[in-house]
């Protein structure tokens, strides 16, 4: 049972662009996660922002959270080669930790 | 160096066996958790612990066993009811409880003979 929706499915800029990739979810939520995967490898946790939260930052990210719309958004500013990755949302329902992935956004950024 | 290991990286199944993926921590973590993911897919959950001795079920449960006997050990057995047990599977493990981020390991890739 998907519960995050993301979008774009795959995104292409230049080095020094912004991207923003978009994740929508259907129920309500104690809170939302960006997770990054690089090809081939483990998913690592970028940002966590709860439900009474509309806004955080870290680094050169800002993940944004309307509720009221049910969808986040995921900023990633000045954007790198190295920044080439997969970038999933994850819903926590406040289930025992249980998270619900999103299909996921394929950020290609170009030197 | 803490994190999550598992093993091995890549494995081969023939038809009608039971194959068997480790996954250990050294996080203190007491919650761990297997999923699977199909190629231009999300993560789909086969099976959460919260706790060593216990688990549960998660939305993709069938053709997959798992046992908790140790808190850093979630070993993953994918029986030969799995009819498509082709893909990426990962293992993670978090402190539990509400709004706490998982660790990943490396994944083990699965392919059958």
């Amino acid at each position: 049972s998907q519960q995050g929706e993301e979008d774009p499915q795959a995104l292409s800029i230049q080095e020094g662009e912004n991207a923003t990739m978009n994740c929508s979810y259907k129920t309500s939520i104690n809170n939302l996660q960006w997770y990054r995967q690089n090809s081939g490898r483990g998913l690592v946790h970028l940002i966590l922002i709860r439900s009474n939260e509309r806004e955080k930052h870290s680094g050169r990210l800002r993940v944004t959270l309307d509720t009221s719309k049910k969808s986040s958004s995921l900023l990633i500013t000045a954007s790198r080669a190295a920044d080439t990755a997969s970038y999933f949302c994850a819903t926590d329902k406040g289930q025992g930790g249980k998270l619900i992935f999103g299909q996921g956004t394929e950020l290609s950024v170009k030197p | 160096d803490g994190g999550i290991t598992q093993s091995p990286k890549y494995l081969f199944r023939k038809e009608g066996q039971n194959v068997t993926l480790s996954c250990e921590q050294n996080l203190n973590h007491d919650a761990m958790y297997w999923y699977r993911q199909d190629p231009g897919q999300g993560l789909r959950l086969i099976y959460y612990s919260q706790i060593v001795n216990d688990f549960q079920k998660g939305d993709i449960a069938e053709g997959y066993s798992v046992s908790r006997e140790k808190k850093e050990s979630f070993p993953l057995t994918v029986t030969s009811a799995q009819k498509n047990p082709t893909a990426f599977y990962l293992c993670a493990s978090s402190i539990g409880g509400v709004a706490q981020p998982q660790h990943f390991g490396d994944g083990t890739r699965l392919s059958i003979l």
